[in-house]
């Protein structure tokens, strides 16, 4: 059964440092993996998608993840945080043979100070 | 461009009152259509998705109940609440033949307090 694991619940970075939210997943077959981003009492919103193409995959507003099968990790990065980057995201897995629905990590709060 | 849509935006009910929340997707056909729940401190919970009119999956017993009258619209129900239902609901689509796949695309939710 695959399932996805969002290893830190909250990250606090200063703005203009770097972000990293770390990501690993379990999947029995090949997964397609997700970020999104949820700012307070909104919906979700997609960051960037793999599918098995390109293992670095470049998202919205300056942020990329890299898919690693070997370490079954898809860490999500920006080079440089911004004030309205604080959001929660959230590590997304849906396993192309099982053919169900997706499944969400916990989440983990991105906290940027000034 | 596709975009969906849920209200209200923000119900008050208490325990024992029905619900009924709505979502409604345009600029697609056929979608498939989900209902998530979302509680505080906690990850998204799938409740129910359709592949189709009609067509109604759940994901977790409960006594909440889904519907699809039209191919664009999904709505959500129960007939009595409880306290524990509280949490912000969210509706997403995605198109193609499969769940597993397809980009999920979500509404902006609807915050359900139960009192």
């Amino acid at each position: 059964a695959q399932s996805v694991t969002q290893l830190d619940s909250h990250v606090s970075v200063s703005e203009g440092t770097p972000v990293l939210l770390r990501c690993n997943y379990s999947s029995s077959y090949s997964p397609s993996l997700f970020w999104y981003v949820q700012h307070p009492n909104k919906g979700l919103q997609l960051l960037l998608k793999y599918t098995s193409a390109a293992t670095l995959v470049k998202g919205i507003n300056g942020f990329e993840a890299e898919f690693k099968k070997s370490e079954t990790s898809f860490h999500l990065t920006k080079p440089s945080a911004h004030m309205s980057d604080a959001a929660e995201y959230f590590c997304v897995v849906s396993d192309t043979k099982a053919g169900t629905a997706l499944i969400f990590g916990k989440g983990t709060t991105l906290s940027v100070s000034s | 461009s596709q975009t969906i849509h849920q209200w209200p935006a923000t119900l008050v009910q208490p325990v024992g009152s029905p619900l009924s929340l709505e979502c409604t997707v345009e600029g697609t056909s056929n979608p498939n259509l989900y209902w998530y729940r979302q509680a505080a401190g906690r990850g998204l919970q799938l409740l129910f998705y359709s592949v189709g009119i009609g067509q109604i999956s759940s994901e977790v017993p409960q006594n909440l109940s889904a519907s699809r009258p039209q191919d664009r619209q999904f709505i959500l129900s129960s007939k009595k609440l409880l306290l524990s239902d509280s949490g912000f609901y969210l509706c997403a689509w995605s198109a193609g033949q499969t769940t597993s796949t397809d980009t999920q695309y979500f509404g902006p939710g609807t915050r359900l307090t139960v009192l």
